[in-house]
C-alpha cells in the first residue's frame, strides 16, 4: 500500500539554525513528489515538484532533494516567517490513478 | 490571475443534515480534486472531477458526492452528517485529469458538525 511518512513531527529551531525535514515514501509508480507549506487554518501553498532521483529545486531559503525512497527539504538560516507545517505528497501512477497521497506533515517553529 | 476559491469559509451544521461546498478552480485549470483534512493530519483524497465526471475516488462512503459544471467549478455534497465529518475541506485544481502534476489549493472550508 502506498505510504508517505514525514519526520520529525515537530521541529523547533532558533533563527538562523539550518535543518532538514524528511519525507520517505513507498509507492509503486512515482509520477512526482510535491512539497507544500501550510499556515494554520489555510490551504496548502505549493512549493516544489520533484520527478526523478537526483533532482533538486531551490526557492529562497528552501531546497528540496529527491532519492528513490525519500525526499529532504533543507531550510537554510530560517526566519520566524518560515514557521508553518510542511507537507509532502506523492502522486502515484499505478493502475492509471493520479491521486495525491499526503504525509501528516512537519510542524516547524522558528524562534527569533 | 484568480487562484482557487472556495465558499463558504466556515459552516456549522448538526448531525444528520446535508451540506454543499463550492469551488472554482484556478484560471486555465480543468480538474478539481477534493480533500478532507482533520486537525493535525495531512489531507485525505476524497475524489477528483475531470470533464464533468468523477474520475477517481478515495476511501470515502457514498454520503460524499460531487459534481463538476461546464465552467469547471465543482461542488462537494455530504449527506447525513456525522460528528467525524468535522474537518477542513480543501479543493485543489490542476490540468488534464491530474496528469499536469501540480495541484493548487484553495483556502478551504471549515466544517463543524455539532
Amino acid at each position: 500500500e502506498d505510504q508517505v511518512t514525514q519526520s520529525p513531527e515537530a521541529l523547533r529551531l532558533q533563527e538562523g539554525e539550518s535543518s532538514s525535514l524528511n519525507c520517505s515514501y513507498t509507492v509503486s509508480g512515482l509520477r512526482g513528489l510535491f512539497w507544500y507549506r501550510q499556515d494554520p487554518g489555510k490551504g496548502p501553498e505549493f512549493l516544489f515538484t520533484l520527478y526523478s532521483a537526483g533532482e533538486e529545486k531551490e526557492k529562497e531559503r528552501l531546497k528540496a532533494t529527491l532519492t528513490k525512497k525519500e525526499s529532504f527539504l533543507h531550510i537554510t538560516a530560517p526566519k520566524p516567517e518560515d514557521s508553518a507545517t510542511y507537507l509532502c505528497a506523492v502522486q502515484d501512477t499505478t493502475s492509471g490513478t493520479y491521486k495525491y497521497i499526503f504525509g501528516t506533515g512537519t510542524r516547524l517553529k522558528v524562534l527569533a | 490571475d484568480a487562484g482557487v476559491t472556495q465558499s463558504p469559509t466556515h459552516l456549522i451544521k448538526t448531525r444528520g443534515q446535508q451540506v454543499t461546498l463550492r469551488c472554482s478552480p484556478k484560471s486555465g485549470h480543468d480538474t478539481v480534486s477534493w480533500y478532507q483534512q482533520a486537525l493535525g493530519q495531512g489531507p485525505q483524497f476524497i475524489f477528483q472531477y475531470y470533464e464533468e465526471e468523477e474520475r477517481q475516488r478515495g476511501n470515502f462512503p457514498d454520503r460524499f458526492s460531487g459534481h463538476q459544471f461546464p465552467n469547471y467549478s465543482s461542488e462537494l455534497n455530504v449527506n447525513a452528517l456525522l460528528l467525524g465529518d468535522s474537518a477542513l475541506y480543501l479543493c485543489a485544481s490542476s490540468l488534464l485529469g491530474g496528469h499536469g502534476g501540480e495541484q493548487f489549493f484553495g483556502p478551504g472550508t471549515r466544517l463543524t458538525v455539532l
